[in-house]
């Protein structure tokens, strides 16, 4: 089975921080995506991308980048963190082929105070 | 943005209850999924679903592709504690590509 590795479950940031989130998948998974979790919302995505460095704006890009320089690692970057940027953030990887099922880490909590 | 109606939004039932929820919406798609959240945790694939007016089961779970290819439907048959969780319905547009839209998510919770 595919392992996605989400590298911290809990974050605490200040206002104004620089954040990086990172994502490693371990089955050479093509396609690679940044959700995030809010209560009533779903699952709204952020970037995705479908090869090592390309990248695609999701629903929600603002705030964010994205940074993928090998394959197996995805990387959520938050510029400056904002209180509104509280959420909890999922990591996801799809390979080509097979179903349309995406893989999701267990997920990062993000507190921007 | 988000294109995907998902019902009910949260839902409180007693041990052994039959549990249904639902996914619309007015774009058609070409593949639906159900995916099951655990607290603490990434959501997990349960049913994926790939023609129009397909049931497919999975143990107690059964969930089926609309004929207008516009909904989708999961049923839990005879609930225990371990279903609870939050349920998100995903679609795929023929155009899409890779990218998933899911619905809000649907919160169970069974009392024994």
């Amino acid at each position: 089975d595919v392992k996605v590795t989400q590298s911290s479950r809990y974050l605490v940031k200040r206002t104004g921080e620089k954040v990086f989130l990172e994502c490693v998948q371990d089955m050479d998974h093509e396609n690679m995506f940044w959700y995030r979790q809010d209560p009533g919302l779903g699952l709204r995505l952020i970037y995705f991308s479908y090869d090592v460095k390309m990248k695609e704006k999701g629903d929600i890009p603002e705030g964010y980048s994205v940074s993928r320089e090998k394959k197996e690692r995805f990387s959520l970057i938050l510029e400056s963190a904002s209180t509104n940027q509280t959420s909890m953030y999922l990591c996801a990887t799809r390979g080509t082929g097979g179903h349309y099922g995406y893989t999701f880490g267990s997920g990062t909590r993000l507190t921007v105070v | 943005g988000q294109q995907l109606n998902q019902s009910p939004q949260s839902m409180f039932i007693q041990e052994g209850e039959d549990v249904s929820m639902n996914c619309t919406s007015s774009s058609i798609f070409n593949t639906w999924l159900w995916y099951k959240q655990e607290p603490g945790e990434g959501p997990v694939l349960l049913i994926a679903l790939y023609k129009a007016g397909e049931l497919t089961s999975n143990g107690r779970l059964t969930a089926q592709f609309g004929i207008t290819r516009k909904d989708s439907f999961l049923n839990i048959s005879a609930s225990i504690p371990s279903d609870v969780g939050i349920y998100f319905c995903a679609g795929r547009k023929e155009t899409s590509g890779s990218r998933l839209t899911f619905g809000e998510g649907t919160q169970l919770t069974v009392n024994p």
